[in-house]
């Protein structure tokens, strides 16, 4: 079965740093596009971060610099490092794999799947 | 890149019939999106693409019959007819944009849907 399970999620104050795990399952991480997505509290969902299989990463704006996406081919785990942590980074953490296949009619499409069940991060004083 | 805007709710009875929005900002016709289903305490799942000659692709796993998508102009709709409790969630629209240092992934706010 494709799963995914994320963990490392908990209370920190501003300022402070986290790190994410996601530990897949029926599939292989590295050979996959990877991403983080988040949602705050009574909010939609925010795009993150991604990896891609080949080893570059990508991030939104609104976390560039602080946090980092790693992946460790060994524990077929994916990682999000946040540092510098602020009180709009509360939300619940996603991990997801990104799916592409090629369609004659219209071209490479891609979609996340699957997603896991989300980890909790809060950030408060 | 794209703004995707969805009623933040949405209701519908038992065995009726609910069509669920995701509307794309001006200049975005072009673009496909992705719906997800989020039931409460759950992840997102796949459900389906859709541009506007309809859906791309499949169906996500166990997404059933009742579940279709139309694409119409800057529109992109989920319709789920014979509603049942399960039906009951969040459903997200997402789409890419760019590609290189300014990809990013971007989503609407979601829908609640109640089944009554």
């Amino acid at each position: 079965e494709v799963q995914l399970v994320e963990s490392g999620g908990g209370s920190i104050q501003p300022g402070g740093s986290l790190r994410l795990s996601c530990a897949a399952s029926g599939f292989t991480v590295s050979s996959n596009h990877m991403n983080w997505v988040r949602q705050a509290p009574g909010k939609g969902l925010e795009w993150v971060s991604i990896i891609y299989s080949g080893g570059s990463t990508h991030y939104a704006d609104s976390v560039k610099g602080r946090f980092t996406i790693s992946r460790d081919s060994s524990k077929n785990t994916l990682y999000l490092q946040m540092n510098s942590l602020r009180a709009e980074d509360t939300a619940v953490y996603y991990c997801a794999r990104e799916v592409s296949n090629y369609y004659a009619s219209s071209g490479y499409q891609k979609w996340f799947d699957p997603w896991g069940q989300g980890t909790l991060v809060t950030v408060s004083s | 890149q794209p703004v995707l805007t969805q009623p933040p709710s949405a209701s519908a009875s038992l065995g009726a019939s609910v069509t669920l929005t995701c509307t794309l900002s001006s200049g975005y016709s072009h673009y496909k999106v992705d719906w997800y289903q989020q039931r409460p305490g759950k992840g997102p799942q796949f459900v389906m693409r859709v541009g506007t000659g309809g859906i791309v692709g499949s169906k996500g796993d166990g997404i059933p019959d009742r579940f279709s998508v139309l694409g119409s102009g800057l529109n992109r709709y989920l319709t789920i007819k014979n509603i049942q409790e399960e039906d009951e969630s969040d459903y997200h629209c997402g789409a890419d944009h760019g590609s290189g240092s300014d990809f990013v992934w971007v989503f609407g706010g979601g829908t609640k849907l109640t089944v009554l």
